[in-house]
C-alpha cells in the first residue's frame, strides 16, 4: 500500500508567478484535501475534493484553485503568488464513508516566494 | 480566527516522564478530536482521536482526556521516550470534515 506522495518537494518562485503542486492519493482513498502550513503554525484547510468536485473551502482567495482527477490524484494551483504564500503545502487523502475523517498526509511541498 | 488553541508552545521532559499538552475549542458543534504527530520533514500522522461521547481514550502510552463542559481536551504521553520528540498538533472537526488545527507543541525528550 503506497502512501500519499507529493511533488515537487521544494520550489522557489517569485512574486506574481504561478505554481502547480501535485499529489497522488493513497491507494483506495477517494477524497483529497489541501492544507497550508506556515512556519511554526498548524496546517490551515484550503479545500477538499471529492468526485472531482470542490467539496468545501477554507478562508483562501480564489487564486488558490485545485483539480481532482479520475484516479483521485490532485493538483493545487496558486496564481499571482504573494510573499505570504511561502509555506509547506500538505496534501491529505481519505476515504469518505470510513466513519471518521482519517487523513493520511504527504510530506508536503515547500514553496518559497521571493 | 483560530478555532483551536493549543498550549504550551514547547516543552522539555526527561526520559520516562509525562508530557501533557492542552487544547481548548469554541465551536460546540465539533464532534471529532484527533491528535497528530509530525517529525521534521514529514507530514502529520494521526496518533489518536476521540469523540465527545467519551471522556478518555488510551492507546499504549498515549491518552486523550476530554472535558466537554469545559470545551478542553489534552494529550498525555506517559513514559516519554527520545523517539517521541516531535511536534504535536491537536485538531477538531464537525461531521468528519475540514480539520481545524492548533498551533502545535514541540516536545523534546531528554535522555
Amino acid at each position: 500500500e503506497t502512501g500519499v506522495t507529493q511533488s515537487p518537494t521544494h520550489l522557489i518562485k517569485t512574486r506574481g508567478q504561478q505554481v502547480t503542486l501535485r499529489c497522488s492519493s493513497q491507494s483506495g482513498h477517494n477524497t483529497v484535501s489541501w492544507y497550508q502550513q506556515a512556519l511554526g503554525q498548524g496546517p490551515q484547510f484550503i479545500f477538499q475534493y471529492y468526485r472531482e468536485e470542490e467539496n468545501g473551502r477554507g478562508n483562501f482567495p480564489p487564486r488558490f484553485s485545485g483539480l481532482q482527477f479520475p484516479n483521485y490524484s490532485s493538483e493545487l494551483n496558486v496564481n499571482a503568488l504573494e510573499l505570504d504564500d511561502s509555506a509547506l503545502y500538505l496534501c491529505a487523502s481519505s476515504w469518505v464513508g470510513s466513519g471518521a475523517n482519517v487523513l493520511t498526509f504527504g510530506a508536503g511541498s515547500r514553496l518559497t516566494v521571493l | 480566527q483560530q478555532q483551536v488553541k493549543q498550549s504550551p508552545q514547547s516543552l522539555i521532559v526527561q526520559k520516562g516522564g509525562i508530557s501533557i499538552i492542552n487544547c481548548a475549542y469554541e465551536n460546540t458543534a465539533f464532534d471529532y478530536f484527533p491528535w497528530y504527530q509530525q517529525f521534521p520533514g514529514k507530514g502529520p500522522a494521526l496518533l489518536i482521536a476521540i469523540r465527545p461521547d467519551v471522556s478518555e481514550k488510551k492507546e499504549g502510552r498515549f491518552t486523550i482526556s476530554f472535558n466537554k463542559s469545559a470545551k478542553q481536551f489534552s494529550l498525555h504521553i506517559m513514559d516519554s521516550q527520545p523517539g517521541d520528540s516531535a511536534t504535536y498538533f491537536c485538531a477538531a472537526s464537525k461531521d468528519d470534515y475540514k480539520l481545524s488545527f492548533g498551533a502545535g507543541t514541540t516536545v523534546t525528550v531528554r535522555a
